[in-house]
């Protein structure tokens, strides 16, 4: 049973480019949540997706950051003209569904994550 | 969801049991205990969670007091792969209320001497 899957493992960019991290989650999980860690902080969480929807962004920058999780495919997180202080780990969970209103304990499962330099 | 309070660093020896407190006085009854990893530069391991019953599984234990005000993880026989950063999260166990991301902290810094 593969894990969470994310690429590239590592991404250099210049100032200005566009960047694409890609997530595929575990099988047979149906959530995604993307967070970022900047060098010598801890995991900030960025964006939660259920297929085709954004359920919640609150911790996602105003500008120039998107998120997607596609009917078929992985879920996308897109840095748009990166700056060097969008470098950093990011990271991609999934988890498994549940219905709404019951109570969950369904634990996250990381990926690797994606360590983007922007030079 | 609730804060926690974890001691930023530890040191234990190899083959002995660690112990890593969390202070969570503010919990309620909704919400769960849950503790993760991150080994050096890796994604978060997820390790074990809990309610109010003490919970264990084959990685580690878990010992919440009575008035689940604190928790101890327990790593029973420490190895030097056991060096990580360990988090301590309190959040709501039902959905559709809200964040479902995870609030990290800065964690314990579990440091495993030979």
């Amino acid at each position: 049973n593969a894990g969470v899957m994310q690429n590239p493992r590592h991404l250099v960019r210049r100032r200005g480019q566009e960047a694409r991290l890609r997530c595929s989650p575990m099988k047979g999980h149906s959530h995604v949540y993307w967070y970022r860690q900047l060098p010598e902080e801890g995991l900030k969480f960025m964006v939660y997706l259920q297929k085709e929807n954004i359920i919640d962004e609150s911790g996602m920058p105003k500008e120039r950051f998107s998120a997607e999780f596609p009917k078929e495919g992985p879920s996308i997180l897109r840095i748009q003209q990166v700056v060097r202080g969008d470098s950093a780990a990011y990271f991609c969970a999934s988890s498994r569904s549940r219905d709404r209103g019951q109570p969950f304990t369904y634990e996250q499962y990381f990926g690797p994550g994606t360590r983007l330099t922007v030079t | 969801d609730a804060k926690t309070t974890q001691p930023p660093s530890m040191d234990c020896a190899e083959g002995r049991a660690a112990n890593l407190p969390c202070n969570h006085s503010t919990i309620s009854g909704n919400e769960y205990v849950y503790w993760y990893r991150q080994i050096h530069s890796q994604g978060p391991q997820y390790i074990i969670h809990g309610l109010k019953n003490n919970e264990t599984n084959e990685m580690a234990s878990l010992i919440i007091t009575e008035d689940r005000k604190s928790s101890t993880l327990i790593l029973p026989h420490a190895t030097l792969r056991d060096t990580a950063v360990y988090y301590c999260i309190v959040r709501v166990g039902y959905s559709g209320g809200g964040a479902d991301g995870l609030t990290f902290g800065k964690g314990t810094h579990l440091i495993i001497q030979p």
